[in-house]
Order: structure tokens, then C-alpha cells, then sequence
């Protein structure tokens, strides 16, 4: 089974500049997630899709940061315009299910951005 | 409110057994789970306790849960040195809109030989 898939794998930009990352989730999973990992942290979310719905973005920067999930399988975070402080691995997960019951999540390898 | 407390840094010797500790304040969560993130590599899924639990134990894993108190523990027996990573406590709080998990800042264990 392949896994989630990400790119690019590293982004370098300047600040003020835009941005975007695109995820490919497991075959039939349902839920995406973006998280947000700064260095040193652990992952934050960003925002939560359930198929091509918005189920959480309640952390995410609206002023700057976009995501869309269309087809409610592949998905795009946007950043426009870059600031310093999102220099970050941006994460994107997938997962089966909605339910609180057990819900294993699956990572990609992640997106290295640094802004300059 | 919703937070994750880890130590930052473990050192073992190879063969030793290590415990990392972890506390949590959202009693209304359900699942609890640890996560291996190795260098340049994405979270991979270790383990997880159902809440009603007090342990889980998976070949060298052992999760302890000490739910009065909110603590986790994840105890690796026999550690080697591929255990090396950054092991990150979760928990998916009841009251949140979806079923994002909530991570600590993580412990970076380092293995000697």
C-alpha cells in the first residue's frame, strides 16, 4: 500500500513570497490533515477535511494560509504571503475514519519550508 | 485546556531499559498514543492505549496509564541503538471540532553502544 504522499520535499523562499504544498493521502482514506511542526515542537494542526469538507481550521492563519481538498483525495496548503516564523516541516496525515474510536493516522515525509 | 508535557532529552546505554514520561490535562480523551519520528522522516505510529486501560504491553513497548493522575509513560525494554528518534505523546481531546491529535514537544532519545 503506498503511503501519503508530499511535495517538494524542501522549499527555500523569501519572505513575502508564495507558496505551496500539495499531499496525496492513502487510497480511500477519507480525513486529511495538515499539521504545522517548528522546530524543537511537535506537530500543530492547521486544519482537519473530511472528504472535500472543513471540519477544523480554527488554527489556521486565514490572513495568509489556505488549503483545498476539491476532489475530497489529493489537497494544497498555500502560504501567501511568507513570513519568517513559518519556517516549518508542514505535515500532511490521512486517516479512515471520523469517529473518536480508535484512528490511526498516517504521515508523508513532510515539507521543509525556510523563509529567508 | 489542551496540553502535552514531555522531558526533552533521555540517554541509555544499549540493552538498558528506558521510560519516557509524559502528562496530559484533557481528561476527556479517549486515545492516547506515542509517535517515533526519526531524522527526515514522517511520525510513524508506535502504540496506543484506550483510556479504560492501565497498561498495554507490544513485544518491547509497555504503556503505562495512570489516568487520575493524567500521566503516560512509553517504557522500551532491551533499547537499542535504531530506538534512537524523537518519541512525541498524543492525545485527540472529546471536546475539539475534529479528531486532530495534540502532540507534546517531544523526547529526543539517544542510544550509546
Amino acid at each position: 500500500e503506498a503511503g501519503v504522499a508530499q511535495s517538494p520535499r524542501y522549499k527555500i523562499i523569501e519572505k513575502r513570497q508564495s507558496v505551496a504544498f500539495w499531499c496525496n493521502p492513502i487510497s480511500g482514506h477519507a480525513t486529511l490533515y495538515w499539521y504545522q511542526q517548528i522546530l524543537g515542537q511537535g506537530p500543530k494542526l492547521l486544519i482537519q477535511f473530511q472528504n472535500n469538507g472543513v471540519v477544523d481550521d480554527s488554527q489556521l492563519p486565514k490572513d495568509r494560509f489556505s488549503a483545498e481538498r476539491l476532489k475530497g483525495v489529493d489537497s494544497t496548503l498555500k502560504i501567501q504571503p511568507a513570513k519568517l516564523e513559518d519556517s516549518a516541516v508542514y505535515l500532511c496525515a490521512s486517516s479512515g475514519g471520523l469517529t473518536l474510536s480508535y484512528n490511526e493516522q498516517f504521515f508523508g515525509p513532510g515539507t521543509r519550508l525556510t523563509v529567508l | 485546556g489542551e496540553d502535552v508535557e514531555q522531558s526533552l532529552f533521555l540517554s541509555v546505554r544499549e540493552g538498558d531499559s528506558s521510560v519516557i514520561n509524559c502528562t496530559y490535562t484533557d481528561s476527556s480523551s479517549t486515545y492516547l498514543y506515542w509517535y517515533k519520528q526519526e531524522p527526515g522522516a514522517g511520525l510513524q505510529l508506535l502504540t496506543y492505549i484506550f483510556s479504560n486501560m492501565d497498561m498495554k504491553q507490544d513485544q518491547r513497548l509497555t504503556v503505562l496509564l495512570n489516568k487520575k493522575d493524567k500521566h503516560l509513560s512509553l517504557r522500551i525494554a532491551d533499547t537499542q541503538t535504531g530506538d534512537s528518534a524523537i518519541y512525541f505523546c498524543a492525545e485527540t481531546p472529546f471536546n475539539q471540532a475534529g479528531t486532530a491529535l495534540i502532540f507534546g514537544k517531544g523526547t529526543t532519545l539517544s542510544v550509546s553502544s
